[in-house]
């Protein structure tokens, strides 16, 4: 029974296409975030959602839209997709406002490559 | 949010005792020091939190000196099992972490 589930696991697309990732958690939690790890493993926060509220939107493409129907689900889509939006995306929640204190809970990632 | 230096690598062999540092200079007197664990295909998962002095639990140990300016992550007895990356992570309640590159643990037989 996952905890923080994603999908697909794995996107490969074209350039120009637009894209959407799943992501569910069961935990209960009320915050949820979508983090972008680079091919040099640095993990950067994108997106966080409080109770279906946006509480973080970081410097991020317009390309790049989440959307939060419940507090147990946070999708992105992303429209006009890049080369270099390549990079393992991951959900994760938290059942604070933020993961510092309470921790985060990932997901397994979504492996996006843009060809 | 405060700075952190680890190593970028580290090689182990089994049943050993692996110690990571974690270099924060700048630590704010309400930062937290927390330690996640990343295997491959994997999201990174919690592995100990602490504030100062130090913190056990059944995965790990933390070390924390009386300035706070560094910790150390105790692994004991590693496994192969145990080869992951390891991240350090410093803030305070009401930030989100950037996770930086992690100290990569292999464990050879």
């Amino acid at each position: 029974d996952t905890a923080v589930s994603q999908t697909p696991k794995y996107l490969v697309t074209q350039m120009g296409n637009d894209k959407s990732i799943k992501c569910e958690q069961n935990l209960g939690h009320d915050t949820m975030y979508w983090y972008k790890q680079d091919s040099k493993k640095f993990l950067k926060i994108m997106f966080s959602y409080n109770n279906k509220e946006l509480i973080i939107n970081e410097t991020v493409p317009n390309r790049f839209s989440p959307k939060s129907p419940d507090k147990a689900h946070l999708n992105l889509h992303i429209n006009s997709l890049e080369l270099g939006d390549s990079a393992v995306y991951f959900c994760a929640s938290s059942q604070g406002r933020t993961g510092i204190f309470y921790g985060y809970t990932f997901g397994s990632g979504t492996r996006l490559t843009v060809v | 949010l405060a700075k952190t230096t680890q190593p970028i690598s580290m090689d182990s062999y089994e049943g050993q005792e692996v110690n990571i540092t974690c270099s924060h200079n700048n630590i704010a007197t309400n930062d937290y020091i927390t330690w996640y664990q990343q295997f491959p295909s994997q999201g990174p998962r919690f592995i100990i939190q602490g504030y100062k002095t130090k913190v056990t639990n059944e995965v790990a140990s933390l070390f924390i000196p009386a300035d706070r300016k560094s910790s150390t992550l105790s692994l004991p007895r590693v496994s192969l099992s145990d080869t992951a990356v390891y991240y350090c992570l410093v803030g305070d309640y009401g930030q989100n972490f950037v996770f930086g590159p992690g100290t990569r643990l292999s464990v050879l037989p």
